[in-house]
């Protein structure tokens, strides 16, 4: 079946860090793929998404590549704030019959400070 | 506009009670989700509902757990005779068709003593 690995949290970065979050899938066909952000004490959020191979998706000073070829979607932001903590979830879906259900990575924790 | 809503936000039982879990999905979202979040762990899917029916509910773990969405819009999940081992967050998600972006609740925190 579909699974999603993410990079094992947590991560702690200092302001204006780099960042990577390294996310890879297995899927039976060609899924679209997310990342999601959780904010403490809010609920899950779409940050970003990428449909087909070679697109990227952007938001927030966020990015992520659809790789086909490695079967990855690593989420890159080139100067993160504190308010940026959050735990981050890759995702992906694919039909599955008439649905479109999400199957989510395990989380990584991000806690950037000032 | 208006989220999705979900009620109670934390629920506390017994094992062996029954409980019953509401989602209040975006006002014209036909599709509907419910996944279940344990601690340190991303969400995991349960049934998904296209309009009144249920259209997989292939995540259901077994026969305790059972969801109905009588009118096509609020949804409610039901659990029998819980366990200690359903103690988790419930999210429920909705799209305004199965192919677009699901928007999340803030969930309902289950523990059960």
């Amino acid at each position: 079946g579909d699974s999603v690995t993410q990079m094992e949290g947590p991560v702690t970065l200092s302001e204006e860090a780099f960042l990577t979050i390294n996310c890879t899938y297995t899927a039976t066909g060609y899924p679209s793929l997310f990342w999601y952000v959780q904010y403490p004490g809010e609920g899950l959020q779409l940050l970003l998404k990428a449909t087909k191979a070679d697109d990227k998706g952007s938001n927030k000073g966020f990015e992520a590549t659809y790789r086909k070829e490695t079967t990855s979607f690593h989420l890159e932001k080139g100067s993160v704030q504190v308010s940026d903590s959050a735990v981050y979830f890759c995702a992906l879906s694919e039909l599955s019959g008439s649905a479109r259900q999400l199957t989510f990575g395990s989380g990584t924790q991000l806690t950037v400070l000032p | 506009g208006a989220g999705v809503s979900q009620t109670p936000s934390n629920k506390v039982t017994e094992k062996g009670k029954y409980v019953e879990l509401r989602c209040d999905p975006i006002s014209g979202h036909t599709a509907l989700y419910w996944y279940r979040q344990s601690l340190g762990q991303g969400p995991e899917f349960l049934i998904y509902f296209q309009g009144t029916g249920a259209a997989d509910d292939s995540g259901l773990p077994n026969d305790r757990f059972f969801a109905v969405r009588p009118e096509g819009s609020v949804s409610t999940l039901k659990i029998q005779r819980t366990e200690r081992g359903d103690s988790a967050v419930y999210l429920c998600a909705s799209s305004l068709g199965e192919q677009d972006t699901q928007y999340f609740g803030p969930g309902t925190r289950l523990t059960v003593l």
